[in-house]
């Protein structure tokens, strides 16, 4: 079985530009989220989705971040206009239903904005 | 807003030896997991406890659940270097399938 992918594994771009990351989950999954791990701190929760509907959105940092899930299959994480303190390290995680506890992560995006 | 507090955030230790991690919070989780991550990769789930006092064992790892469900410890006996890597602790406020508030990790490093 396929583990949670996510593209690309590294970006780097100039504050102001626009940058789209991508995860798939685990085939089957209904939850997927986003989390974010800035350098020196405790991975964040950004937010949650079960399906294609946003079950909680309490992280997203500001109005700069856009979370879709089209269709309930794979998610994209879009950064527009990025600033400096976007830069940092983007996990995708997925589970199963409605209670599994057990998330599994992908392998991350390392953003730098320069 | 909840928090975890893990300790100790660096350990190097020689192999062999026994070590404890713990992970605390004043808040009260539904489940608390345990993972482990290397450099470039993700999270690897190692273990979930659900319910307080649970006790997991996993080969040479050792997990607990507090029984207030506030804490948690992993404690590793007989480390060797194949043990070292960053042990994060994530816990679930609500029930089932909640985003993770996670620690801040502990640097583990085993010497042969």
């Amino acid at each position: 079985e396929a583990g949670v992918t996510q593209f690309p594994s590294h970006s780097v771009i100039e504050k102001g530009q626009t940058v789209t990351l991508r995860c798939d989950p685990i085939s089957g999954h209904d939850n997927l989220y986003w989390y974010r791990r800035v350098m020196g701190k405790e991975i964040k929760f950004l937010l949650h989705f079960v399906k294609e509907s946003k079950q909680d959105e309490s992280g997203m940092p500001n109005n700069r971040f856009l979370a879709e899930r089209t269709g309930g299959t794979y998610s994209t994480l879009k950064v527009q206009p990025a600033e400096l303190e976007d830069s940092g390290v983007y996990f995708c995680a997925s589970s199963q239903g409605a209670f599994s506890y057990e998330q599994y992560f992908g392998p991350g995006t390392r953003l730098t904005v320069t | 807003t909840q928090l975890l507090e893990q300790s100790p955030q660096f350990l190097s230790i020689q192999e062999g030896e026994n070590l404890t991690v713990y992970c605390n919070s004043s808040s009260v989780f539904s489940s608390l997991q345990w993972y482990r991550q290397e450099p470039g990769e993700g999270p690897v789930l190692l273990v979930t406890v659900v319910t307080g006092g649970e006790v997991k064992k996993l080969k040479r790892l050792t997990f607990q659940f507090g029984d207030a469900r506030k804490d948690s410890s992993l404690h590793i006996t007989a480390a060797q270097p194949g043990d070292t890597g960053l042990y994060l602790c994530a816990g679930a406020g609500g029930g089932g399938a909640d985003g993770l508030t996670f620690g801040k990790g502990t640097h583990l490093i085993i010497q042969p």
